[in-house]
C-alpha cells in the first residue's frame, strides 16, 4: 500500500527550530517530486514548498512566506522526506502535510499524509 | 502571489448539481493546464479530486468535472449526494515549481 506520513510536530516557541519527517512506504519515493502543504486552525491550505525528484537533483523552491527560513531535503536511502523549519512564528502554526503523487503527475498533490500540528507559541 | 479567489460557500440539495467557481490570473490559472482541485472533509487530509483542469484520479465518481475558461476554472458535482458536503479547493500551478491555493469553498448539501 502506498502511504506518506508525517511526524515531528510539536508545540515550540516562537525563533526556535522544528523538523518534520514524511515517510513514505509502497514506492520509491525519491523518485517523485513531493511538497508540503500547511493548514492554519480554521484555515485554508497554503503550498509551503516542493522538491524534485532525485533524477532532477531534487532541488527545491519555497513560498515566500518561509523562503530562507524553511529547508526542504530528502534521504533517498530512507524513503523520507525532511521540513526543517528555523525561525519560527507565531503565524508557522498549522497542520503540515507532505504530498507527492505516483499515478498522476507532479503538478498535482495525488497522495497525502494524515498531517502533523506544529504550534508556535510562548 | 495572492491566493485564488473562490466563493466562501455554495449549496445544493441531493440530486441538483452545483459548480464552484475559482478565479486566478494570466500568470496562475490563464497560463497553463495544471489545476487541481481538493475535497476535504473535517479531521481529514484533502483528497485530489480533479488535476490538470479536467482529469479524474482513478476511484473518483465521474459526478465530478472540471473546466476551465480564461482565468477561472471551474468544478461541477452532478447530483449532489450528503457525502458530498465538505470544503473544496482549487491550486493552480503558476510557473517556477511553485503553486497558489484557492481560500476553499464550503460545500452544504441541503
Amino acid at each position: 500500500e502506498v502511504l506518506l506520513v508525517e511526524s515531528g510536530g510539536a508545540l515550540v516557541q516562537p525563533g526556535r527550530s522544528l523538523r518534520l519527517s514524511c515517510t513514505a512506504s509502497g514506492f520509491t519515493f525519491g523518485d517523485y517530486a513531493m511538497t508540503w502543504v500547511r493548514q492554519a486552525p480554521g484555515k485554508g491550505l497554503e503550498w509551503v514548498g516542493f522538491t524534485r525528484s532525485k533524477a532532477f537533483g531534487a532541488t527545491t523552491e519555497y513560498a515566500a512566506s518561509v523562503r530562507g527560513r524553511f529547508i526542504i531535503s530528502r534521504d533517498a536511502s530512507k524513503n523520507i522526506a525532511y521540513l526543517q523549519m528555523n525561525s519560527l512564528k507565531i503565524e508557522d502554526t498549522a497542520v503540515y502535510y507532505c504530498t507527492s503523487y505516483r499515478v498522476t503527475t507532479w503538478t498535482s498533490f495525488e497522495l497525502w499524509g494524515p498531517g502533523t500540528m506544529v504550534t508556535v507559541s510562548s | 502571489q495572492s491566493a485564488l479567489t473562490q466563493p466562501h460557500s455554495v449549496s445544493g440539495s441531493p440530486g441538483q448539481s452545483v459548480t464552484i467557481s475559482c478565479t486566478g490570473t494570466n500568470n496562475d490559472i490563464g497560463d497553463n493546464n495544471y489545476v487541481s482541485w481538493y475535497q476535504q472533509h473535517p479531521g481529514e487530509a484533502p483528497k485530489l479530486m480533479i488535476y490538470d483542469v479536467t482529469k479524474r484520479p482513478s476511484g473518483v465518481p465521474d459526478r465530478f468535472s472540471g473546466s476551465k475558461s480564461g482565468n477561472t476554472a471551474s468544478l461541477t458535482i452532478s447530483g449532489l449526494q450528503a457525502e458530498d458536503e465538505a470544503d473544496y479547493y482549487c491550486c493552480s500551478y503558476v510557473g517556477s515549481f511553485t503553486w497558489v491555493f484557492g481560500g476553499g469553498t464550503k460545500l452544504t448539501v441541503l
